[in-house]
């Protein structure tokens, strides 16, 4: 299994551009998020899936939107980057719906937005 | 906000038992206690985890305190590999299906 997979692993944004993080997993898990890490911060949660076609708002959701048409991709959108997403965002699942078990993350994609 | 309360760094030397504190006093009876670790520039990678009596796997153990309110995670005999941010998160059974982050706490391994 390739675990958790997340493209691309660098990118640099002008304000205002649109982007897609892609996230997939092979491990057939139910459960996926999607956070944010912030320099000398630990992690923030932004969205969530619980299943495909189920997603719900985590801590800190503006400027963010998900879908989860399989159980394999969960894809984070930014609509209209900004300075203050400026971060690392790693993507995670579980192998069931609850935080329980074991998360498994991905690598991470380190985001500018100058 | 993040319920658990660790100190911010602390340095080991290889090949010595580490052993890291977290204080959750206001734990319900259900929360499960995780721990988490991230090594530089990876995403986080799990430890174990465990809700009232002692756990132990192939690379930690966990010892929780009898009230509940704190906990311990051991590393049996430091490696170099072992520096990294270690997260102790309190789990809370139902509601937003979350593990909630705080700023972890350093952890240094001296050669």
């Amino acid at each position: 299994n390739a675990g958790v997979t997340q493209t691309p692993k660098f990118q640099v944004l002008k304000t205002g551009q649109s982007m897609t993080l892609q996230c997939a997993q092979d491990m057939n898990h139910e459960y996926m998020s999607w956070y944010r890490q912030d320099p000398g911060m630990g992690l923030r949660l932004i969205h969530y899936s619980v299943g495909a076609g189920i997603t719900d708002q985590g801590e800190v959701p503006n400027g963010y939107n998900v879908s989860r048409s399989t159980t394999e991709d969960f894809p984070l959108r930014l609509l209209s980057a900004a300075p203050s997403q400026t971060s690392v965002y790693f993507c995670a699942s579980s192998p069931s719906d609850r935080p329980r078990e074991t998360q498994y993350f991905g690598p991470g994609t380190r985001l500018l937005v100058l | 906000d993040a319920k658990t309360t660790q100190p911010n760094s602390m340095e080991s030397n290889e090949e010595e038992p580490v052993h890291l504190p977290c204080n959750h006093s206001t734990i319900s009876g259900t929360d499960y206690i995780h721990w988490y670790r991230q090594l530089p520039s990876q995403g986080p990678e799990y430890v174990i985890h465990g809700l009232t009596s002692n756990v132990n796997n192939r690379m930690a153990s966990l010892a929780i305190a009898e009230d509940r309110k704190s906990s311990t995670l051991i590393l049996h005999r430091a490696t170099l590999r072992d520096a990294a941010v270690y997260y102790c998160i309190e789990v809370v059974l139902g509601g937003s299906e979350k593990l909630v982050f705080g700023k972890g706490m350093k952890l240094t391994v001296n050669p």
